[in-house]
């Protein structure tokens, strides 16, 4: 069976700080990769997706940015974190047009 | 711009109630349109899901209603439980996913 893993659960970093989250998938090959961004009590934005090793597509410019290594593989960083980049981060996959998964979550807090 | 619009923003409900949360399209491409569930501190867990051929789904007390002509959606919990308390969004999209804001909803004891 599929399974999504993401770590780190919880982080707390300074603001300027470098960040690294990273999202692995089980059990499936060349699956649509995504990371969202969820603010506390709002709804999910969609931050990048993937549809391939190297393919990326940004939805809002900002100062995160996403890699994707290997095929199942996928990494949202940050050279220099901003307050406002606290949240709650959530990658999810999935095959074509069929469903999202979504991985247990990154509660990201910068101070 | 391809907006989900997602209501009521939070709903109480008496346990043994019926819980409606709403939500309406604008892209009429749209062909999938899914439910999901999220309990605290966790990812959103797909919960139901219907395509337009169809204008009603039910998964035990979980029901899509869906209306293509008027580009709505509904989701209703029949005898809802405290443990069905937990933030629901819709969503539509005919590749990637466009999300609604979410419902938080409370079932009291």
């Amino acid at each position: 069976s599929q399974t999504i893993h993401q770590w780190p659960a919880t982080l707390v970093q300074p603001v300027g700080s470098p960040l690294s989250l990273e999202c692995t998938v089980e059990g499936t090959s060349n699956p649509n990769l995504y990371w969202y961004r969820q603010a506390a009590g709002r709804g999910l934005q969609l931050l990048f997706y993937s549809v391939g090793i190297g393919q990326i597509s940004s939805e809002v410019p900002q100062n995160l940015s996403a890699s994707r290594p290997q095929d199942r593989q996928f990494i949202l960083s940050s050279k220099k974190l901003l307050l406002s980049d606290s949240g709650f981060y959530l990658c999810a996959w999935s095959v074509g047009l069929g469903e999202l998964f979504f991985g247990e979550g990154s509660r990201l807090t910068v101070l | 711009q391809q907006q989900v619009k997602q209501s009521p923003q939070s709903l109480i409900v008496q346990k043994g109630g019926i819980s409606i949360i709403n939500c309406a399209y604008e892209n009429t491409a749209f062909d999938y349109f899914p439910w999901y569930q999220q309990f605290p501190g966790k990812g959103p867990a797909l919960l139901i899901a219907i395509r337009p051929d169809v204008s009603e789904k039910k998964e035990g007390r979980f029901t899509i209603s869906f209306n293509k002509s008027a580009k709505q959606f509904s989701l209703h919990i029949m005898d809802s439980q405290p443990g069905d308390s937990a933030t629901y969004f819709c969503a539509a999209g005919g590749g990637q996913l466009t999300f609604g804001s979410g419902t938080q909803l409370t079932v009291l004891p």
